[in-house]
């Protein structure tokens, strides 16, 4: 069973809908939490960072972290088209450099 | 500011050769990491490189290694490579240094590394 657990889709949402994404995780140790967004044939980009529980909101984009269910969650609000991309969750312990990363949720947004 | 750049962008070479790719960071990041993608992993932690040094490693074989020069620029490499070692390559540079608290990891667009 992987550390980080996460479904690969494609996540289809119609324009302006909201896009709930999820991660699901084992290793209690894990402080840090990321969503990174990533386009066809380019690297990833950070989105979000949360440490420990809570919710951290960013112009359209909530994340959630539940670190008693081991979950975490990325809501993106009023979704464009331009938001078509696969979305990877990514977390590590203090060390901060050794991020373990989901298997990443291909999102369609269609106009 | 330019971000990282990974050269080259694409590769082709066949099995039991040897390859280097190369990460420019950005300018004043002194921390490189180094990850592989696949389809069927994910993507996965190589190594991490801060001052010359390298300070932490993922689970891959010895085949893979990597170095960092004096300008924080860093290469890795792959010997005697097999088909399983088809990826995207990806470099991350950040400011701070492992164990200095969160920071953000930029990643580069990647190398590309088809064996055939």
């Amino acid at each position: 069973q992987k550390e980080v657990e996460q479904d690969p889709g494609p996540l289809s949402v119609p324009e302006g809908a909201i896009v709930s994404l999820n991660c699901t995780y084992s290793n209690s140790a894990f402080q840090y939490f990321m969503w990174y967004r990533q386009y066809s044939r380019k690297g990833p980009e950070l989105l979000m960072y949360t440490y420990s529980s809570g919710n951290k909101e960013d112009g359209r984009f909530t994340a959630q972290v539940d670190k008693s269910s081991k979950y975490i969650s990325l809501f993106i609000r009023d979704s464009q088209p331009s938001d078509s991309a696969t979305y990877l969750c990514a977390m590590t312990t203090d060390s901060w450099g050794k991020l373990q990363f989901g298997a990443g949720t291909q999102v369609v947004v269609t106009p | 500011k330019a971000g990282v750049t990974q050269t080259p962008r694409y590769l082709i070479k066949t099995r039991g050769q040897q390859v280097t790719l190369s990460c420019s960071p950005i300018s004043g990041h002194r921390s490189v990491s180094w990850y592989q993608q696949t389809p069927g992993q994910g993507l996965q932690f190589l190594f991490e490189y801060f001052s010359e040094t390298q300070r932490n490693k993922g689970n891959f074989p010895g085949r893979f290694s990597g170095r960092q020069f004096s300008n924080s620029r860093s290469e890795m490499n792959v010997s005697t490579l097999e088909l399983g070692d088809s990826a995207l390559y990806l470099c991350a540079s950040s400011l701070k240094a492992p164990g200095q608290g969160p920071r953000e990891q930029f990643f580069g667009p990647g190398t590309r590394l088809t064996v055939l």
